[in-house]
């Protein structure tokens, strides 16, 4: 399975302010995903980052807001824009298995917790 | 109708005894299927993938899928109080051409000592 790590592991922001997580894995992976999970709440997906092309933004969720960069198969990262409260939350990177054992079993990483303030 | 849906919980049971998780899907053409268990603060930790109709088991875990009934579940056989957590059911949901792995709200599992 894919080893994959998060900085920052959490922090808490200002209103206002924009803050960018960044995501690494340990091997060469075609997808990535990145999710928020709200407090008591499951996963939802904000987009999926394919290398090479713009990502692909699920319903509620804009670039403007949630811009998000892969310049290569083992890195991405995703920007809060101009955050609010309500942008308090976890968000977690994930990557597909590049194993092809399995080839749409998608592993987390251990998740940025935001708390805005 | 929720596209994956399970009962929240809390689905409390006593240890050494088999802990029943359950889960159902809206789309008729899902064929991949997974469960994930999360404990309190943690990222979800992929547990079992099950594709075919039947059972598989790897250790004390058991899922079972019946497409036909769209209805996937977890087993836990012999309990332990480390299996207590969020057990999260996900399946791959196809929507107009475009797949995504859909999550449940998970079921908050004790296991009583």
């Amino acid at each position: 399975s894919a080893v994959i790590s998060q900085k920052p592991s959490r922090d808490i922001c200002q209103r206002g302010t924009s803050l960018t997580i960044q995501c690494q894995v340990d091997s060469q992976v075609t997808m990535m995903f990145w999710y928020r999970q709200q407090p008591g709440q499951s996963l939802t997906l904000i987009a999926t980052a394919n290398q090479g092309s713009e990502a692909t933004y699920e319903s509620g969720f804009v670039i403007d807001k949630f811009p998000i960069s892969r310049p290569n198969l083992t890195f991405s990262t995703l920007t809060v824009s101009n955050m609010s409260p309500e942008d308090s939350s976890i968000y977690l990177c994930s990557a597909m298995d590049p194993s092809g054992t399995s080839t749409d079993t998608q592993y987390f990483g251990p998740g940025t917790r935001l708390t805005v303030l | 109708q929720k596209e994956v849906e399970q009962n929240s919980g809390p689905l409390s049971v006593p240890e050494g005894a088999i802990a029943s998780l359950n889960c159902t899907y809206s789309d008729r053409g899902s064929q991949s299927f997974f469960w994930y268990r999360q404990y309190s603060g943690k990222s979800p930790e992929l547990i079992m993938f099950i594709y075919s109709n039947g059972d598989k088991e790897d250790g004390r875990f058991t899922a079972q899928l019946n497409k036909a009934s769209q209805y996937v579940s977890l087993l836990i056989r012999d309990s332990q109080p480390s299996d207590s957590a969020t057990y999260l059911c996900a399946v791959i949901i196809s929507n107009f051409g475009n797949e995504k792995l859909t999550f449940g709200t998970g079921t908050r599992l004790t296991i009583i000592p």
